[in-house]
């Protein structure tokens, strides 16, 4: 079945460091993918969106690249602060836009 | 501000039991969707609905039931059928549906518990 798959361990960091989360996509090819950031007891708010035939973007401090070789994409949060503290959603979508989300991964930015 | 109105933010549910999730949009979107967020997984689908007076069914649609006759509105019912309820479920919309590259706006949700 297709699948979006995420680390499902919490990322735990220091303020100032780099954050890098993984989405890896599995039986089928996703013509883009979506980042959301959730917070406890809140719905998901977007970040960003990077289509299949765009390696990168970028969005103040945040970037999101999308390997179609290795099905992956990674979201990379610098400088991060404890306000980043979220659970990161990742999210496939293609044609007929049925979009498939991964279980998302908890980022923990300590001061 | 626009956004999307999920009430109420609790809900209890007796055995045997109908109830109802409202969502509000005032985003002038079309489409509408209903999510289940459980523990340790993805959101799943249960329904959406690209126009007014029309829906379709999402990958966990039994036990659950929705109605759009209004084009902000799209509430969700979780029948007695539904054996497994509790869950936190969230309500989207994005401005169409078929357009491969709209992101979702969500609301804060309603989390389900059975008494």
């Amino acid at each position: 079945s297709q699948k979006i798959e995420q680390n499902s361990e919490a990322l735990n960091i220091q303020e100032g460091k780099t954050a890098t989360l993984t989405c890896n996509y599995t039986n089928y090819s996703p013509a883009y993918l979506q980042w959301y950031r959730q917070d406890p007891g809140r719905g998901p708010v977007f970040l960003l969106l990077i289509r299949e035939n765009e390696k990168e973007k970028r969005k103040e401090r945040l970037k999101v690249t999308f390997d179609t070789t290795l099905k992956q994409s990674l979201f990379h949060i610098t400088a991060s602060q404890p306000a980043d503290s979220a659970t990161y959603l990742c999210a496939g979508g293609g044609s007929a836009s049925k979009i498939i989300f991964g279980s998302g991964t908890r980022l923990s930015i300590r001061p | 501000d626009g956004g999307i109105t999920q009430s109420p933010k609790y809900l209890f549910r007796k055995e045997g039991q109908n109830v109802t999730l409202s969502c509000e949009q005032n985003l002038n979107h079309d489409a509408m969707y209903w999510y289940r967020q459980d523990p340790g997984q993805g959101l799943r689908l249960i329904y959406y609905s690209q126009i007014v007076n029309d829906f379709q069914k999402g990958d966990i649609a039994e036990g659950y039931s929705v109605s759009r006759e209004k084009k902000e509105s799209f509430p969700l019912t979780v029948t007695s059928a539904q054996k497994n309820p509790t869950a936190f479920y969230l309500c989207a919309s994005s401005v169409t549906r078929g357009v491969s590259n709209q992101p979702q706006h969500f609301g804060d949700g309603t989390r389900l518990s059975i008494l």
